[in-house]
Formats: structure tokens, C-alpha cells, sequence
């Protein structure tokens, strides 16, 4: 079967780290994809995972491990833009699937 | 990174009747795809627009439901057909790049409402 897993909504603070775990199964796995979405807005790209480790993009990492079917999207330094909903998404050869996303609220 | 537009951007649409939506890209890809999603929900993959091909679609979805054409590198256009309330949806174009299907740009969608 097919599940994802990733908490429906996560709150911090201004200025500090978030960390948005994400758990799956899929029926052929290549890598993991994080997505960004404001409200009203289009997903827009963060970061993919094709091998195990962590990925850095400025402020935002993305870490996979295979083994254990698990990665996370790690915030840093968290600004009030930052409020949005972020989904994982796992590829799968010619297409991605998308969880059902985590709402990061922050707090100023 | 590919500038993609839709139209149209939203519509409200009778039931029984269809709705044409178009994407349009700024460069060649090969990969294009067509999702919906819920007002605050997940993205559902309805189809791969494949050119020169039928599309393929995913689970729950048929091809007489949301025909699809892909006539060219830059253009598609997805049909919702016989529309009832339950298509009431966002519909939201996506291309690939070259760095593979894992990285994908999304237009701006398109808001459907059917009464």
C-alpha cells in the first residue's frame, strides 16, 4: 500500500527552528521532495532528497533516510513569511505524490 | 525556471456542463501535469499530459471524465466534463524540469465552482 505521514499543523516562534517530519510508503521510491504553498497561492519548490543526508538551501535543510522511510524539512531562523503550508512529496519514477501538508503557523 | 499561466483563472460553472482549462508555458518541457486540490487539502495527481500521446491517468480518474489534450511542448488543456458540485475544486497545471519530475513549477490554478 501507499501512506505519508506529516503532522497537520506545527506552531513556533519568530526567530527560532521548526522541524516537519514526514514518514512513507510508496510502491517504488526514488526521493523526497518538499513543497511550499501560501495560502491562495501555488506550491513552489524547497528541496528534494535522492540519497540519504542532509540537503542545505539557505534557511530551509532537507534530511532522508531510506532505511528508516523518513525525512524531515528543517526551518531555521523562522520568519513571519514563513507561515505557510508545507507538504512532502515522495517521488515515485515519473510522478510525485503529495501528503496531505503541514500548516506551520508562527508566533511573533 | 518556466513561467506558466492559466486560464481561466477562475470560473462558475453550471452542472451538466464542461470547462476547459488551458496552460500555457513559457519553453519547451516534456513533462506537464494536472492536479486539484481542496481549499486547504492535499494536491491529488488527475493525469500526466503526455505530447503526442494519450495521458495517463492516475487512480480515480478516466479520460472521458477530465479529457486532456498536450498538442505541443508548451500547451495543454484539461476538460472537466458533466460537471456536478463535487468538482468544485482548485485545478492547477505543473511542469517537470530537467533536473527531473521531482522538481516541478505550478501555474497559478484555476478556481472552479460548480452550482
Amino acid at each position: 500500500g501507499q501512506s505519508l505521514e506529516q503532522p497537520s499543523e506545527v506552531t513556533a516562534v519568530e526567530g527560532a527552528i521548526v522541524q516537519i517530519n514526514c514518514t512513507y510508503q510508496t510502491s517504488g521510491f526514488y526521493g523526497l521532495s518538499w513543497y511550499q504553498q501560501h495560502d491562495g497561492g501555488a506550491p513552489t519548490f524547497l528541496s528534494y532528497n535522492g540519497l540519504d543526508g542532509l540537503e542545505e538551501t539557505g534557511r530551509f535543510s532537507s534530511f532522508l533516510s531510506r532505511s528508516d522511510s523518513y525525512g524531515y524539512l528543517l526551518l531555521q531562523e523562522l520568519q513571519m513569511k514563513d507561515s505557510a503550508s508545507y507538504f512532502c512529496a515522495p517521488r515515485e519514477d515519473d510522478k510525485i505524490i503529495f501528503g496531505k501538508g503541514t500548516r506551520l503557523h508562527i508566533l511573533p | 525556471s518556466a513561467v506558466i499561466s492559466q486560464k481561466p483563472s477562475r470560473d462558475i460553472c453550471q452542472r451538466g456542463t464542461s470547462l476547459t482549462i488551458q496552460c500555457q508555458v513559457d519553453s519547451q518541457v516534456t513533462m506537464m501535469f494536472w492536479y486539484r486540490q481542496q481549499p486547504g487539502q492535499s494536491l491529488t495527481l488527475i493525469a500526466t499530459a503526455n505530447q503526442g500521446s494519450e495521458a495517463t491517468y492516475e487512480s480515480g480518474f478516466v479520460i472521458d471524465k477530465f479529457p486532456i489534450s498536450r498538442p505541443n511542448l508548451t500547451f495543454s488543456t484539461l476538460t472537466v466534463s458533466n460537471m456536478s458540485p463535487e468538482d468544485s475544486s482548485i485545478y492547477l497545471c505543473s511542469v517537470g524540469t530537467k533536473r527531473g519530475v521531482h522538481e516541478q513549477y505550478f501555474g497559478p490554478g484555476t478556481r472552479l465552482t460548480v452550482t
